[in-house]
């Protein structure tokens, strides 16, 4: 049992540049999310799927593109990369099970484009 | 006004010590309050859930306080394992329903010998 998982952890992206970030997940969660963290700005929600074949905008969506084919997989895209894209990217599935409500992180990826 | 605040701290405090934490919520509408725990460089992880009445898990207990739209978190007897950044986790926000949380900016906890 892997939990979350994310492709790649680490990436440098020079402007204008594209790339796909996948997420996955084996606890069978309905909901999950992208979210970025940029110092002082705490978590903000990028996209966020609440099953297969949906997604949703988040806080900040603009400059991404997401898509869940698969219930364990959520793919973020950055189609034209911009320096004010490079921050850390986290993945979150969510349990909503007998009462508790938790959500689980990937290990995120670290983001720098240039 | 930011939908989650909290002081950012540090908080600098000697091993063996009690601290809490506070945090504000706008949304008075929102049903779900929770503590994430953030290591440095790590991924959040639920700390606890904070229910209406209180709730207590070992040395960490977490309040809610639905009139004046606060949580707390009272950590007794401090660990150097506890060093760490303290988010605050509100579920609906103004922005979204039940779907999404919304998270604090997070409080910076340094535990020292």
């Amino acid at each position: 049992n892997a939990g979350v998982t994310q492709t790649p952890k680490f990436r440098v992206l020079k402007t204008g540049q594209s790339m796909t970030l996948l997420c996955a997940q084996d606890m069978n969660h309905e909901y999950m999310y992208w979210y970025r963290q940029d110092p002082g700005m705490g978590l903000r929600l990028i996209h966020y799927s609440v099953g297969e074949g949906t997604t949703a905008k988040g806080e900040v969506p603009d400059g991404y593109n997401v898509s869940r084919l698969k219930k364990q997989n959520f793919l973020l895209g950055l189609e034209s990369a911009a320096p004010s894209q490079t921050s850390v990217y986290f993945c979150a599935s969510r349990a909503l099970t007998g009462g508790a409500d938790t959500q689980y992180f990937g290990p995120g990826t670290r983001l720098t484009v240039l | 006004r930011k939908e989650v605040e909290q002081d950012p701290g540090p908080f600098n405090v000697p091993e063996g010590a009690t601290v809490a934490f506070n945090c504000t919520y706008s949304n008075s509408a929102s049903q779900s309050f929770f503590w994430y725990r953030q290591d440095c460089r790590k991924e959040p992880k639920l700390l606890m859930s904070v229910y209406s009445s209180g709730n207590e898990d070992g040395r960490f207990t977490a309040q809610l306080n639905r009139a004046s739209q606060y949580i707390s978190l009272l950590i007794r007897d401090s660990k150097l394992s506890d060093s760490a950044t303290y988010l605050c986790v509100v579920n609906g926000g103004l922005t979204g329903g039940g779907n999404k949380l919304t998270f604090g900016t997070g409080t910076q906890l340094k535990v020292e010998l």
